[in-house]
């Protein structure tokens, strides 16, 4: 089946840097890749929808200076959180939509990525 | 818009066991269905689809049925093994867009 890929799978960083997460289609090409974010013991929460070629769209309260999404090819999706504080450690996860022709537009997802900020 | 809740937010079954999570959908002209199963610490994996001009569908050990006249999807598994532990939910697509359930977590107990 289709892959997604996330990269890193764990990071750690210090508070005030800024770090970045790779999220790639390894078998098809993506024109819409999402990211979430999600608690312990909690449901996906998407923070936005990132579009091939344009600007991502962010739901509401998901600061979009924050969260910086960059969808610069058909296979690649980067979120890169900048000044990351504590309270941004969390399961960051992507997913893509498969629209080839015998996909039926399914989504899959990355195998997440964890944030710690110290 | 669209609605797409769980009826059981736990689930523990014996080991051996069928098991069967629910989602229920609001939106008559929702024509694919999904259900992801997510382990702790990883992200969802795709386990099963099914289009809206089908009832039932079955793969290794899990079926999904729908039930369109009710707005009701199911994920039966069956013989569950304590590796079927996770958070199941479903996603459905109406439109465009995919909305998310916010999953079951199934427990087997050996």
């Amino acid at each position: 089946g289709a892959v997604v890929s996330q990269h890193p799978s764990w990071v750690i960083c210090k508070s005030g840097t800024s770090v970045k997460i790779e999220c790639r289609s390894l078998d098809f090409q993506a024109t819409t890749m999402f990211w979430y974010r999600q608690f312990p013991k909690q449901s996906l929460m998407l923070m936005a929808t990132s579009n091939e070629g344009s600007k991502a769209t962010y739901e509401q309260g998901v600061e979009k200076d924050k969260f910086l999404i960059n969808h610069a090819s058909l296979t690649l999706s980067t979120l890169t959180v900048t000044s990351a504080h504590p309270e941004d450690s969390s399961f960051y996860i992507c997913s893509a939509r498969d629209q080839g022709a015998h996909s039926g537009n399914t989504i899959y997802f990355g195998e997440g990525s964890w944030l710690t900020v110290v | 818009g669209e609605s797409v809740g769980l009826h059981l937010p736990t689930l523990s079954v014996q080991e051996g066991d069928n098991s069967i999570i629910n989602c229920a959908y609001s939106n008559s002209a929702s024509d694919y269905f999904i259900w992801y199963k997510q382990e702790s610490g990883k992200g969802p994996q795709f386990i099963i689809d099914i289009r809206s001009n089908m009832d039932k569908r079955q793969g290794q050990r899990v079926t999904v049925l729908l039930n369109k006249t009710v707005k009701h999807l199911s994920l039966q598994i069956a013989a569950t093994q304590p590796g079927d532990s996770a958070v199941y939910f479903c996603a459905i697509r109406g439109g465009n867009q995919f909305y998310f359930g916010t999953g079951t977590s199934l427990t087997v107990i050996p």
